[in-house]
């Protein structure tokens, strides 16, 4: 079945700098990536949903990378700010998937320094 | 208005005993979806369901049971409690393969 790694599971930038976030997938059959941030004690808010055929995808202060041929997402927070200190996972679903199962990464704790 | 809630919040169970956790969506997904969350582990799938009177195992189901009665319901439940249960459960509804989470079940297993 599908596994997906997330690296690093801890990361401390100060303001103002990027912060890249990485996860490997093994399911070439792959077609949905997913970014989710979880604040502490909250539940999971969905960052960005990119699909297959995009490979660049701009958010509000993110950047979503693509690399198929590698079966690599990231996500780079760029200029980071306190308020993006949370957990960020990563989740992958593949076309074909019955009810749209997705597979999470384990997460990456962020942590911005003001 | 949340449209995903769970219930209780916060439990604390004994070894042994029956714990029910109860999820309820007013997005009128067919899907939904019991994980538990672990640090070091993300969110591991436990059981799921695609409409009214289905459940399907998940990635971990052992020692877990599933219920939907409707299609706003989702239960999980637990029917002889261990330590090693105790985790943060969250529900998820969804369809389009985007999967909206509810505010999570801290359970403490004692």
């Amino acid at each position: 079945g599908e596994q997906v790694e997330q690296r690093p599971p801890h990361l401390s930038v100060r303001e103002g700098d990027s912060a890249f976030i990485t996860c490997t997938y093994t399911d070439p059959n792959s077609y949905y990536f997913f970014w989710y941030k979880q604040e502490p004690g909250a539940s999971l808010q969905l960052l960005m949903k990119v699909f297959s055929s995009t490979e660049i995808n701009e958010g509000q202060g993110f950047t979503v990378l693509l690399n198929k041929k590698d079966k690599r997402l990231s996500l780079n927070l760029t200029a980071a700010h306190p308020g993006d200190s949370a957990a960020y996972f990563c989740a992958v679903s593949d076309r074909g998937s019955a009810l749209g199962r997705l597979h999470f990464g384990a997460g990456t704790q962020l942590i911005v320094i003001p | 208005e949340a449209a995903v809630t769970q219930s209780p919040r916060n439990k604390v169970a004994v070894t042994g005993g029956k714990v029910t956790l109860s999820c309820n969506q007013t997005n009128n997904h067919n899907n939904m979806y019991w994980y538990r969350q672990d640090t070091g582990h993300g969110l591991r799938l436990i059981h799921y369901s695609y409409g009214a009177g289905s459940t399907e195992k998940g990635d971990i189901p052992d020692g877990y049971k599933a219920s939907r009665p409707s299609q706003e319901n989702f239960s999980l439940i637990l029917e002889l409690a261990t330590p090693s249960q105790t985790s943060v459960y969250f529900c998820a509804s969804g369809d389009n393969y985007e999967q909206y989470f509810g505010p999570g079940t801290r359970l403490t297993v004692l």
